[in-house]
């Protein structure tokens, strides 16, 4: 079945650190894939989608490319910020009913 | 506006205890979700309707029922509460079931606490 694979956090960085978080797949079809970002308290919000192969998502820094020959989706910010501090969760969905979400990574950036 | 609501944000309550959490959207879609998240943070849907019909009801206990009046809200009762229901209760709505375009919205949260 379809599923997503992400880092294991949590993850701590200073302020201006690069970030990675790295997020495979596995899926039977040609899914779409997602980064979804909760901050501290709140629910899930929609951070950045591709829906095809060689597709680069992005949206407030941070970038993920879509790339079908590692099944991979990898999120990438070049500077974070303590605003950054979030849980960070991959997702896909294959044309089917259903959403498909990593377990999440948690992100803490200090200053 | 808030495009997807629920009531309430926070929920404590006894063990066996029955209760509701309330779930709408004005965003017009279609398909509307229930998720829970474990204290891990671990994200698991339960139960997924598309125009008020059950389209994903994936393994949870019965004591868990969705209804949904109309396809902008799907409430989610729960019978006999049990400690292990604790957690944070999502819902979402996407515009419809699946499709590769699909972006779900989330609501806020319900954290539930069973003592």
């Amino acid at each position: 079945g379809d599923s997503v694979t992400q880092m294991e956090g949590p993850v701590t960085l200073s302020e201006e650190a690069f970030l990675t978080i790295n997020c495979t797949y596995t899926a039977t079809g040609y899914p779409s894939l997602f980064w979804y970002v909760q901050y501290p308290g709140e629910g899930l919000q929609l951070l950045l989608k591709a829906t095809k192969a060689d597709d680069k998502g992005s949206n407030k820094g941070f970038e993920a490319t879509y790339r079908k020959e590692t099944t991979s989706f990898h999120l990438e910010k070049g500077s974070v910020q303590v605003s950054d501090s979030a849980v960070y969760f991959c997702a896909l969905i294959d044309g089917g009913n259903q959403f498909y979400f990593g377990t999440g990574t948690s992100l803490t950036v200090i200053p | 506006d808030t495009a997807v609501s629920q009531t309430p944000k926070y929920l404590v309550t006894q063990m066996g205890n029955d209760k509701s959490i309330k779930c709408e959207q004005n965003l017009g879609h279609d398909t509307m979700y229930w998720y829970k998240q474990d204290s891990k943070k671990f994200l698991k849907i339960m139960f997924s309707y598309n125009n008020k019909e059950l389209i994903i009801n994936e393994t949870v206990p019965n004591r868990f029922s969705p209804k949904s009046p109309d396809k902008a809200h799907l409430n989610l009762h729960i019978n006999s509460l049990e400690l292990g229901d604790s957690a944070v209760y999502f819902c979402a709505s996407s515009h419809s079931p699946g499709g590769r375009q699909e972006t779900q919205y989330f609501g806020p949260g319900t954290r539930l606490l069973v003592l």
